[in-house]
């Protein structure tokens, strides 16, 4: 089946500095990557799509500076927090177009 | 109206029950529907996607769609405890995005 894999599945960083997650579709090509945030015991909110070779597009009220995403290949999609605080702490999932929709294991980003 | 609308819940059934999980939708349009779950920590995983008006059974899951009343369901028969989880309804809109409108979603709990 189709398996997303995303990494660091956890991350502690200091105030302004950034964070580099990565997406890759292992086993399908995806021409179409998502990425969501989390709060805790609220819903996933998508924050960008992203298409390889395009620039991403991003959601009403997420800072395309901020969080910087590249979607280089058809099998790597990767989101970085720049400049991190601790508001952006948070549980960052991407997921990968391919005949269905399916998810990485998430990236517990917590900022200190 | 919200794009996606979910009960918040929480729902509570016996083991051995019938869990019984609702999603309305706005865009009359929308072809596809999906129902994930999602273990607390964990991203979301695919129970069930449905594209055509009725029912698709998939083990003790089943999906119901209609798309005149702009509503899907999931029904879990023989609820398990390894059940409790909370459940998102998707949807995929029609025109050109290929982006998922996700809802709320519903904490089940499965009592022993």
């Amino acid at each position: 089946g189709a398996v997303v894999s995303q990494h660091p599945s956890r991350v502690i960083c200091k105030s302004g500095t950034s964070v580099k997650i990565e997406c890759r579709s292992l086993d399908f090509q995806a021409t179409t990557m998502f990425w969501y945030r989390q709060f805790p015991k609220q819903s996933l909110m998508l924050m960008a799509t992203s298409n390889e070779g395009s620039k991403a597009t991003y959601e009403q009220g997420v800072e395309k500076d901020k969080f910087l995403i590249n979607h280089a290949s058809l099998t790597l999609s990767t989101l970085t927090v720049t400049s991190a605080h601790p508001e952006d702490s948070s549980f960052y999932i991407c997921s990968a177009r391919g005949r269905g929709y399916t998810f990485g294991s998430g990236t517990r980003l917590t900022v200190v | 109206q919200k794009e996606v609308e979910q009960n918040s819940g929480p729902l509570s059934v016996p083991e051995g029950a019938i869990a019984s999980l609702n999603c309305t939708y706005s865009d009359r349009g929308s072809q596809s529907f999906f129902w994930y779950r999602q273990y607390s920590g964990k991203s979301p995983e695919l129970i069930m996607s449905i594209y055509s008006n009725g029912d698709k059974e998939d083990g003790r899951f089943t999906a119901q769609l209609n798309k005149a009343s702009q509503y899907v369901s999931l029904l879990i028969r023989d609820s398990q405890p390894s059940d409790s989880a909370t459940y998102l309804c998707a949807v995929k809109r029609q025109g050109g995005s290929e982006k998922l409108v996700f809802g709320k979603g519903m904490k089940l709990t499965v009592n022993p």
